[in-house]
C-alpha cells in the first residue's frame, strides 16, 4: 500500500500570504490527486498531475517523480480558502485500484 | 442532476438494522469507488468498480456488501453494523480507474 504523508497538519495565516502544503508517498506512481474538502465533507479535486507543475486560478501544484514528492502553493490566499487539503496516491502506486489519502492540512486563513 | 448524487445524506440506524446507500454518477464513467472518512481519520478506500465488475476489496467487513448494477449505479448495503461505523460514506467516479475523482457529498451515518 503507498503510504502518504502530509504537512502541516494545521496551517494558519493571514490573508494574502504565500501558502505551501507538502505531500511524499512512499510507491511510485502514475498521478498524484490534490483535493479539497469544505466543512460538511464535500470534496473537490483540485490537481491530477503526474509531472511538472499545473495552475489554476491562485493554486499551483507541483510534482518530482524522482524525489515522490508534491507541493501545494496558494498565492494571495484569501479567507474562502481556508478547507482540508488532502493529498492522494493510487492505492498501489499504478494498480486498477482506487486513491489512498493523507491526512490531510487544515487551512484556516484570516482576514 | 449532474455530477454525483448520493442519498440518503444522513443515516440513522440501529445495530439489528439492513439499510442501504445509494450513489448515482451522471458523467458517463466507468469506474466508481466507495471511500469511508471517520472522525479524526484519514479517507480509507472500500470499494472499487469497474465496468460494473469489483475490481478491489479494502479488506472490509462482511456487514457492508457492495452493488454495482450498471455503470452509473453503485450501492453500499449495511447490515448488524457496529458504533465504530458512524463515518461519513463517500462515493466517487472517474472516467477509467486511474482518472481523476469525482465525488458526491457523502452520506453521513450514526450506528447506534
Amino acid at each position: 500500500k503507498n503510504e502518504v504523508e502530509q504537512s502541516p497538519q494545521n496551517l494558519t495565516a493571514q490573508e494574502g500570504e504565500f501558502i505551501t502544503i507538502n505531500c511524499s508517498y512512499s510507491v511510485g506512481i502514475s498521478a498524484l490527486h490534490w483535493l479539497q474538502q469544505h466543512p460538511g465533507g464535500g470534496i473537490v479535486s483540485l490537481f491530477m498531475l503526474s509531472s511538472g507543475k499545473k495552475k489554476h486560478g491562485r493554486l499551483i501544484a507541483t510534482i518530482n517523480i524522482q524525489e515522490k514528492h508534491s507541493s501545494l502553493h496558494i498565492t494571495a490566499s484569501h479567507p474562502r480558502d481556508s478547507a482540508v487539503y488532502i493529498c492522494a496516491a493510487p492505492y498501489s502506486g499504478g494498480g486498477a485500484d482506487g486513491l489512498t489519502f493523507g491526512k490531510g492540512t487544515h487551512l484556516i486563513i484570516q482576514p | 442532476e449532474t455530477g454525483v448524487t448520493q442519498t440518503p445524506r444522513h443515516l440513522v440506524m440501529g445495530m439489528t438494522n439492513k439499510k442501504s446507500l445509494k450513489c448515482e454518477q451522471h458523467l458517463g464513467h466507468n469506474a466508481m469507488y466507495w471511500y469511508k472518512q471517520s472522525a479524526k481519520k484519514p479517507l480509507e478506500l472500500m470499494f472499487v468498480y469497474s465496468l460494473e465488475e469489483r475490481v478491489e476489496n479494502n479488506s472490509v467487513p462482511s456487514r457492508f456488501s457492495p452493488e454495482c448494477p450498471n455503470s452509473s449505479h453503485l450501492f453500499l448495503h449495511l447490515h448488524t453494523l457496529q458504533p465504530e461505523d458512524s463515518a461519513l460514506y463517500l462515493c466517487a467516479s472517474s472516467q477509467f480507474i486511474q482518472g481523476e475523482q469525482y465525488f458526491g457529498p457523502g452520506t453521513r451515518l450514526t450506528v447506534t
